[in-house]
């Protein structure tokens, strides 16, 4: 049962780039859409996140755009950096008081 | 503010053996949470408390995983007997409370990564 569907898998950009990660969800119960970065070797940890009353979130270079009737949502990561080089998954949380993380997407980032 | 600690960092074993991972949540986190991460996936929720009461454990392997959290701070998982399926790194979190709120934000531990032989 998948309730939440990440994409892409992998990715590759060029330095200064715009990464683009998606996800789609089905249950409507879900309130709280974070992102997590994790590192090899480490745990996931959040960075950013977004309730399902404002459409756009904004820190930094990472936005998060929520289209609530799509029941979608995506990370964008603007001016990409060899930094960002990670893997980054999705979540959804709500009802039932539990985390559902999306299959994860590997970021690569070209110097 | 010191992070959610695990250990071991590393186990291998042989499927049939038991094995046991240990946890200890941000201090003053009601929230515990133990996820399991297969190479290439996300993590998955196996059992989460509050407190030392189990909020969730509707994926938890019960017929050979077992959790504990008894007074409501560190936690032990255990695999008794492991198989080559439950290869994969079990990570641990905590949070100040159960509900999503910006203030309960979820913070993870490096993980213990079982290899099963």
């Amino acid at each position: 049962q998948q309730q939440v569907k990440q994409s892409p898998q992998s990715l590759i950009v060029q330095k200064g780039g715009i990464s683009i990660i998606n996800c789609a969800y089905e249950n409507t119960a879900f309130d709280y859409f974070p992102w997590y970065q994790q590192f090899p070797g480490k745990g996931p940890a959040l960075l950013i996140a977004i309730r399902p009353d404002v459409s756009e979130k904004k820190e930094g270079r990472f936005t998060i755009s929520f289209n609530k009737s799509a029941k979608q949502f995506s990370l964008h990561i603007m001016d990409s950096q060899p930094g960002d080089s990670a893997t980054y998954f999705c979540a959804v949380y709500g009802g039932t008081y539990k985390y559902i993380f999306g299959t994860g997407t590997r970021l690569k980032v070209l110097a | 503010e010191a992070g959610v600690a695990q250990s071991p960092r590393y186990k291998i074993i042989e499927k049939r053996q038991s094995v046991a991972f240990w946890c200890n949540p941000i201090s003053g986190h009601a929230t515990l949470y133990w996820y399991q991460q297969i190479l290439g996936q996300g993590p998955k929720l196996l059992i989460q408390f509050q407190n030392n009461g189990v909020v969730d454990d509707s994926q938890l392997p019960k017929d050979r995983f077992s959790a504990e959290r008894l007074k409501g701070v560190d936690s032990t998982l255990k695999i008794q007997p492991a198989k080559l399926e439950d290869s994969a790194v079990y990570l641990c979190a905590s949070s100040l409370d159960l509900t999503g709120l910006a203030k309960n934000i979820q913070y993870f531990g490096a993980g213990t990564r079982l290899s099963v032989l």
